[in-house]
């Protein structure tokens, strides 16, 4: 059974904190890592597609590094605002079973001003 | 990427009733997937529908609780037949990008059975 865990499950940060979160995946038949933010009662934004070890991916003050050899990813947010306040996912996808995503459960933040 | 809506947004349902929910999609897509978080669990693929043949379930997933249609390249509808309270969930529709990777999903429908 393929597993993908994220943590901290939950966090409160102040306003201009930097933070980061964690993804672990299998690290055997990697394909891909997906990074999503999720706000209540809107779509899953996808943030990252991440496909080679040792990537790393910017968006603005988000980052996200990729080790596909011991099998985890990391998000960075710089600086947080209150709009960051969300649940950001991580998804693997796996060489062996075509394009199905395997979540995590999703680190929830939120950020006082 | 691709803008995806559906319909309702949210329902309150009575148990052992039914309820079909619809995903439309602003282009034309192969293949559609339909999800479901469970409170407190992770987002759970159900089935993969592509157009013109069957759905293909995940383990766990059978089509007489969770039929699925997809009549055209931009539309798909997800049945939860026969609800019980189990099936309280939030339920999301997702299409595949152009370059192969990516998933955008729809803003899912919430789905309370009491």
């Amino acid at each position: 059974i393929l597993n993908v865990e994220q943590s901290p499950q939950s966090l409160h940060v102040q306003e201009g904190d930097s933070t980061n979160f964690t993804c672990s995946f299998p690290s055997s038949n990697f394909y891909a890592l997906h990074w999503y933010r999720w706000e209540t009662a809107k779509s899953p934004e996808a943030l990252f597609v991440m496909t080679l070890n040792g990537d790393e991916k910017k968006k603005g003050r988000i980052s996200a590094t990729l080790n596909t050899k011991e099998g985890y990813s990391y998000l960075y947010i710089k600086g947080s605002q209150p709009e960051d306040s969300a649940t950001y996912l991580c998804a693997f996808r796996s060489s062996q079973a075509g394009t199905a995503l395997i979540f995590g459960k999703g680190t929830t933040l939120s950020v006082s001003s | 990427s691709a803008v995806i809506s559906q319909k309702p947004s949210r329902d309150i349902c009575q148990r052992g009733t039914s309820l079909t929910i619809q995903c439309q999609v602003d282009s034309q897509v192969t293949m559609m997937f339909w999800y479901r978080q469970q409170p407190g669990q992770s987002l759970t693929l159900i089935a993969t529908a592509n157009q013109g043949s069957e759905a293909t379930y995940e383990s766990g997933f059978v089509i007489d609780k969770f039929p699925i249609s997809r009549p055209n390249l931009t539309f798909s509808t997800l049945t939860v037949s026969n609800m019980s309270p189990e099936d309280s969930s939030i339920y999301l529709c997702s299409v595949g990008g152009q370059g192969g990777n990516e998933q955008y999903f729809g803003p899912g429908t919430r789905l309370t059975v009491t």
